[in-house]
């Protein structure tokens, strides 16, 4: 099966750059989506399709992915960008899977 | 806009059947090219993806819980269900019915519900 890896935690300080790596064979063949969830809700999804955003989220919120890694990018960081963010990807062989990485907690200092 | 709703049991005894389901509304779950599917979040630890459902009846599950997961669709009332079965109590965690428009990522989600595995 596809495995994803995420760092475990990223901190940042306030108004500087947060950059949330995901790790896959290849990724960079495959279509990379980000969701934040915050404590107690369901995730959301900020990035779709490696760098798109849906309606609503920030510009601040943007993605790249490129080899074996992509990248979530959050530019001047706000305490309400704390959460945990996950990448996954859809998987087409052998069949369909949907597969998430880890997770990575963000820390605003 | 769609949106979904999780409802069920939120304590299930060890080796019972977990069961939920998922109320789809605005739109019809018939006519709307989604694949359906279940996802969950054992406390304290990350997403895993369960399995989808397309077209009422292609069914694609994660190959940890394959022997353990059936989702199916009910058109009649515009819901779609899960059950897993021989549960335990590393079956504990938030599970979330979301929906994929085959672009490959998932939205919407329900808001979660919580399934205890305890006698």
């Amino acid at each position: 099966s596809y495995v994803l890896t995420q760092p475990p935690s990223v901190s940042v300080a306030p108004g500087q750059t947060a950059r949330i790596t995901c790790g896959g064979n290849y990724i960079g063949s495959k279509s990379v989506h980000w969701y934040q969830q915050k404590p107690g809700q369901a995730p959301v999804l900020v990035v779709y399709d490696d760098k798109d955003r849906p309606s609503g989220i920030p510009e601040r919120f943007s993605g790249s992915n490129s080899g074996n890694t992509a990248t979530l990018t959050i530019s001047r960081v706000e305490a309400g960008d704390e959460a945990d963010y996950y990448c996954q990807v859809f998987h087409s062989s052998p069949d369909y899977s949907w597969v998430f990485g880890g997770g990575t907690k963000l820390t605003v200092l | 806009r769609l949106q979904l709703q999780e409802s069920g049991p939120g304590l299930v005894e060890p080796s019972e059947t977990l069961s939920l389901t998922c109320t789809v509304s605005g739109g019809s779950i018939s006519t709307s090219p989604y694949y359906w599917g279940w996802i969950r979040q054992p406390p304290g630890k990350g997403l895993e993806w369960i399995g989808s459902i397309y077209s009422s009846e292609i069914t694609y599950y994660n190959p940890s819980l394959k022997t353990r997961v059936t989702i199916s669709v009910d058109t009649s009332k515009n819901q779609f269900s899960l059950k897993v079965t021989s549960v335990t109590a590393a079956d504990t965690a938030d599970y979330y019915c979301v929906g994929d428009r085959g672009d490959g990522w998932f939205d919407p989600w329900g808001q979660g519900t919580l399934v205890t595995v305890s006698s």
